[in-house]
């Protein structure tokens, strides 16, 4: 089983409210990411978290909050958020971040973010 | 910096006919390589990945790509296309001992196969 749930699906949000986007695995890997992507265009790399740490946040605005309470849950809390950042965000996990080289990233969904 | 390179955005096939997809990368140490598949309205499916061994890499769906490392090139084939794989193809790259996760995408090519 490869696979990684996120919820909710769609997401409508004005630009003062606050939400949460959540992501699962049940793969029993340790490395977790975030992406976004834009309509028409590849997913852009946000976080990743390597045994519940960050280690890597590719110069993101403070308005987009990670969070990972455990080995299998990953989640990013969204404050104050723009109309540009209406996108598709993608969880992705693999099994580490060893650098080895030799870990697959398996992908979610996706959740459907529009802000008003 | 790494980068992926995706030759052609839009490919347009009648059912039948051969398919290959262009991806290059920029990276002189080892790679490893993918090609991701987005079908409308889905979320991105693993096609196929090269790590290291044979460059002829056999996927699902009847997709193989060649690794041909004195190019720097991951191209993908399938030699009968059907209407059902019309998608938007992402070939991707991970650092080998690099920056952790740093999964590198191209543009995409988004294919549409004609029934």
């Amino acid at each position: 089983d490869t696979e990684v749930t996120q919820t909710p699906k769609h997401l409508v949000m004005g630009m003062t409210n606050k939400k949460s986007l959540k992501c699962e695995q049940h793969m029993g890997h340790r490395a977790m990411y975030w992406y976004k992507q834009k309509a028409k265009k590849p997913p852009e790399l946000m976080f990743v978290y390597s045994y519940e740490k960050l280690s890597i946040n590719e110069s993101v605005p403070s308005r987009f909050s990670p969070e990972c309470p455990n080995s299998s849950l990953l989640n990013l809390h969204l404050h104050a958020l723009q109309p540009e950042d209406s996108a598709l965000y993608l969880c992705a996990s693999s099994v580490r971040t060893s650098g080895l080289g030799t870990d697959t990233q398996y992908f979610g969904p996706g959740t459907r973010l529009t802000v008003l | 910096a790494q980068s992926v390179s995706q030759h052609n955005h839009h490919v347009i096939l009648s059912e039948a006919a051969s398919l290959e997809l262009g991806c290059n990368y920029s990276y002189g140490g080892t790679v490893n390589l993918f090609w991701y598949v987005q079908y409308p309205g889905q979320h991105l499916q693993l096609l196929l990945k090269y790590f290291s061994g044979d460059p002829l890499v056999k996927g699902i769906k009847g997709f193989e790509a060649e690794f041909i490392k004195s190019k720097f090139s991951f191209n993908l084939r399938k030699p009968s296309v059907q209407w059902s794989d019309t998608a938007e193809y992402f070939c991707a790259a991970l650092n080998y001992g690099g920056s952790q996760g740093n999964l590198i995408f191209g543009k995409g090519t988004k294919l549409s196969v004609k029934p």
